[in-house]
């Protein structure tokens, strides 16, 4: 398995753009989970999905931040509008409920917002 | 709030050295506490874990100390190699919640 693909690896755009990141997860996972990474807060959960369902988005900074997983093996992170805070790493990580405590990251996407 | 935090941000030691992390958590309800190493450029990898009732662990040159009493947690690299410099970070999970919550890290460095 390739394991956890995340596109795109970088992304640069301008404040008040809409930013999407993708991810899709190990197959056969159940579990998908979306991270911040930032150096003043470090790694802070966002949401996650189990079996495509969000169950639990109260990481989810604000209404301009929004995720969706149609399907097992496809997620997105929305942000309209960016801001300049949101300028961190994003990670995605999947995972199975059995083992809930190995989650596979991906390689993340760097995003500066301008 | 509760949180998982870090004592030393940066741990530098001489290669062929035994490294020691730690780490304070104040969640008692924790079922499991982890241990993840990220390299430069990439995501977190898990290392190595221990269930609650487990005081100690042990992996391929890593052991994991857990202390329930003082709500602390250790990571021991045993013969420290060039490859083991990276950040490391602990977690904790389990007591009802699917996600995990991270510390800050610790950037262990390794000098020849």
């Amino acid at each position: 398995d390739a394991g956890v693909i995340q596109s795109p690896r970088h992304e640069v755009t301008e404040m008040g753009q809409e930013v999407t990141l993708r991810c899709k997860p190990i197959s056969g996972h159940d579990y998908l989970f979306w991270y911040r990474q930032t150096m003043m807060r470090g790694l802070e959960l966002l949401i996650y999905f189990n079996n495509n369902v969000p169950i639990d988005d109260s990481g989810m900074p604000e209404d301009r931040f929004s995720a969706k997983m149609p399907n097992a093996s496809f997620s997105t992170l929305k942000i309209q509008p960016s801001e300049p805070r949101d300028s961190a790493v994003y990670f995605c990580a999947s995972t199975q409920g059995l083992a809930k405590n190995i989650q596979y990251f991906g390689a993340g996407t760097r995003l500066s917002v301008l | 709030g509760e949180s998982v935090g870090l004592h030393l941000p940066t741990l530098s030691v001489q290669e062929g050295d035994n490294s020691i992390i730690n780490c304070a958590y104040s969640n008692s309800a924790s079922d499991y506490f982890i241990w993840y190493k990220q390299e430069s450029g990439k995501g977190p990898q898990f290392i190595i874990d221990i269930r609650s009732n487990m005081d100690k662990r042990q992996g391929q040159r890593v052991t994991v100390l857990l202390n329930k009493t003082v709500k602390h947690l250790s990571l021991q690299i045993a013969a420290t190699q060039p490859g083991d410099s990276a950040v490391y970070f602990c977690a904790e999970g389990g007591g009802g919640a699917d996600g995990l919550t991270f510390g800050k890290g610790t950037h262990l460095i390794i000098q020849p």
